[in-house]
């Protein structure tokens, strides 16, 4: 299984943050996928995952600003993250677990950096 | 400020062991044998290389070992080498509404 995050580089503050997760070698519908990321020079926080059958768990303190989505046609995985400010500046990452309700992330996409900046 | 602590940074020689504490509550280390460890090089994804807090993945060496003792989770490094300088992070299921929870990262570095 491999992931690919994508989406774009900048996002303005106040707007929408949105990426994209395509998964390969295997089908969305089988795995728990998270949504995790990194700002620049600091630690990993998780943001949230999507399970199987669609259900979602997000981190206390991005709730009301995540959400994740699955788009099993395309075996895409999606992240929105509302109202952005430069504290969302970050390596976005994708990540597989190897089963649910776990902190084993197996599988990790390459990473995407979502600058927020006018 | 991450939801486990970790220390920011430890260091000894090759050869030589290290061990990194990972401290929780009794929400999340403490209530589940669901602890992980990431490896995480400078500009690369990070790797786990602990899980279920005493097993290794394939390919990890066994160098690497995990340990629980109440809410402290323990990742020791044995036989320290050079390319074991890196980030490590350590990772808890915690249930509830809280589900995942990682520490703030710990360097290691080789001397």
């Amino acid at each position: 299984v491999q992931l690919q995050e994508s989406g774009p580089g900048l996002v303005k503050p106040s707007e929408t943050l949105s990426l994209t997760c395509t998964v390969s070698g295997g089908s969305i519908s089988n795995y728990y996928l998270s949504w995790i990321r990194q700002p620049p020079g600091k630690g990993l926080e998780w943001i949230g995952y999507i399970y199987h059958s669609g259900g979602t768990k997000y981190n206390p303190s991005l709730n009301s600003r995540v959400s994740i989505s699955s788009d099993t046609s395309k075996n895409q995985l999606s992240l929105q993250l509302t109202s952005v400010t430069a504290a969302d500046t970050a390596v976005y990452y994708c990540a597989r677990h190897s089963r649910g309700y776990s902190s084993d992330f197996r599988t990790w996409g390459q990473g995407t950096l979502v600058t927020v900046s006018s | 400020q991450s939801a486990l602590t970790q220390p920011r940074s430890v260091s000894a020689s090759p050869g030589q062991s290290v061990t990194i504490p990972c401290t929780g509550t009794s929400s999340d280390i403490g209530a589940y044998d669901l602890v992980s460890w990431y490896q995480e090089h400078p500009d690369k994804a990070p790797t786990v290389i602990i899980y279920d807090v005493t097993k290794r993945p394939s390919g990890v060496p066994d160098r690497f070992s995990g340990s629980k003792s109440g809410n402290t989770a323990s990742l020791t490094i044995s036989g320290l080498q050079a390319e074991d300088e890196a980030e490590y992070y350590c990772c808890s299921y915690a249930g509830g509404s809280t589900h995942v929870v990682f520490g703030g990262g710990t360097k290691v570095t080789v001397l």
